[in-house]
């Protein structure tokens, strides 16, 4: 099976940096998502990584260890705007023939002045 | 990015009616499309991944004849809840992945009230 932790809530202030981790554990790695999701809204795709290392992407960046079982998506100069929920989804080559992504249970960013 | 458009975007129904719900890629083709529930403050929980041409397949849990979906064309996928109760009331979303990319884009929900 699969298991995907992340962080329920975390809090961070205007301006600042923040750290959203995922630890994951799957049979088959094909890939690592970042979405980024706003209260009763579909989520937004914000990031991709299937090799190792750092994407970085504007104010957003995405690292993945597939050693580790470990990513961690990276927000800097925090907005206000930047409040929503954070899912991180993997991809598993076994499950429906690498279709599919399993969502772990999300992270709740509030930003805060 | 690409676009995936999804109608309604809100659904108010009563007691054993049948809603069906649209999911289109609008700018691309996808040979993939998936839909999910979401309860608040919940993750997204995955009910069937539907392919073009073939019947969806559904995860544990997920009653096919109460959930049908219809994948009739590269651009379009259709979910019907049929004879909804208030315990199918939830945030139902659908994603779309086209043949030559690993990402899912979504499509923007409908929030499903069943009274």
């Amino acid at each position: 099976g699969q298991n995907i932790d992340q962080p329920t809530e975390m809090t961070a202030t205007e301006g600042a940096i923040v750290q959203i981790n995922c630890t994951y554990q799957t049979s088959g790695f094909n890939g690592l998502f970042w979405y980024q999701q706003h209260a009763g809204e579909a989520p937004t795709f914000l990031s991709y990584n299937v090799l190792d290392g750092l994407e970085e992407k504007g104010r957003f960046s995405s690292f993945l260890s597939r050693s580790k079982g470990y990513s961690y998506l990276l927000l800097k100069e925090l907005q206000m705007k930047d409040s929503a929920s954070y899912l991180c989804a993997v991809r598993d080559l076994i499950r429906n023939a690498g279709n599919m992504l399993t969502f772990g249970g999300g992270t709740r960013l509030m930003v805060k002045p | 990015g690409a676009v995936v458009s999804q109608h309604p975007s809100r659904v108010i129904c009563k007691s054993g009616t049948s809603v069906k719900i649209e999911c289109r890629s609008l700018d691309f083709q996808a040979t993939t499309m998936f839909w999910y529930r979401q309860f608040p403050k919940q993750s997204l929980m995955l009910m069937a991944t539907s392919n073009e041409g073939s019947k969806a397949t559904y995860e544990q849990g997920v009653e096919k004849d109460k959930f049908l979906i219809n994948h009739a064309s590269l651009t379009l996928s259709t979910l019907t809840v049929t004879s909804a109760h208030p315990e199918d009331s939830s945030f139902y979303i659908c994603s779309a992945r086209g043949t030559e990319s690993n990402i899912q884009y979504f499509g923007a929900g409908t929030r499903l009230s069943v009274l």
